[in-house]
């Protein structure tokens, strides 16, 4: 079974400034790799995904994450935020086959003017 | 296309109540999720379906029941709500099993 750990549950930052919201998940097998975002009482929304090949992925709204196998981490990056950022984000696991989603606690964004 | 709905919105029981909560979907996707949003506990699986006539329970089923009669409903049944139940909870589906798309939620109180 997979597990998801966000490391920081709380980012405050200005914005223009560039972002990093950290993930690691832990698997004993491949696995797929998701963001979401959620906006305030909405419901969840699809930023990137990581199925295979370029470890490097591009997702909407500028943001993009690279997937690290030897450390097991997916970091959510994005080089310069606004106001319309703020949101929580959540990193999400599935191994190949399993057809369900862990999610990790959730890292709550507050971009400042 | 409305994607994923969910009815209804916001619900208030008191301990001991029953209610059901209806999921919908219109992408014609084979997977349904049903999850519980607690603050600090991102979202924890309740029960899902892998298609039609199927459900299967999750990391939290306890307390709730779950039906699959037709291919674009997935219904969330509390027999008997709790306090412990109070939560958000949402709704998704999928074609693949992986990207998954969501509802907007329900916001239920149990008093």
């Amino acid at each position: 079974a997979q597990s998801v750990t966000q490391l920081d549950s709380q980012v405050p930052v200005f914005e223009e400034a560039p972002v990093e919201l950290r993930c690691n998940y832990s698997s004993s097998v491949s696995v797929y790799l998701f963001w979401y975002v959620q906006y305030p009482n909405q419901g969840l929304q699809l930023l990137l995904k990581y199925l295979s090949g370029s470890t490097l992925v591009k997702g909407i709204n500028g943001f993009e994450a690279e997937f690290n196998k030897s450390q097991t981490s997916f970091h959510l990056r994005k080089p310069s935020v606004h106001i319309s950022d703020t949101a929580e984000y959540f990193c999400a696991v599935s191994d190949f086959n399993d057809y369900k989603l862990s999610f990790g606690a959730g890292t709550t964004v507050t971009v400042r003017a | 296309n409305a994607g994923v709905t969910q009815t209804p919105k916001f619900r208030v029981l008191k301990t001991g109540q029953s209610m059901t909560l209806l999921c919908a979907q219109d992408m014609n996707h084979e997977y349904m999720y049903w999850y519980r949003q607690d603050p600090g506990m991102g979202l924890r699986l309740i029960h899902y379906s892998v298609g039609e006539g199927t459900t299967a329970k999750g990391e939290v089923p306890d307390g709730y029941n779950v039906s699959r009669l037709k291919k674009q409903n997935f219904l969330l049944g509390l027999e008997s709500a709790a306090p412990s139940q109070t939560s958000v909870y949402f709704c998704a589906s999928s074609a693949s099993g992986y990207e998954q798309y969501f509802g907007p939620g329900t916001r239920l109180t149990v008093t």
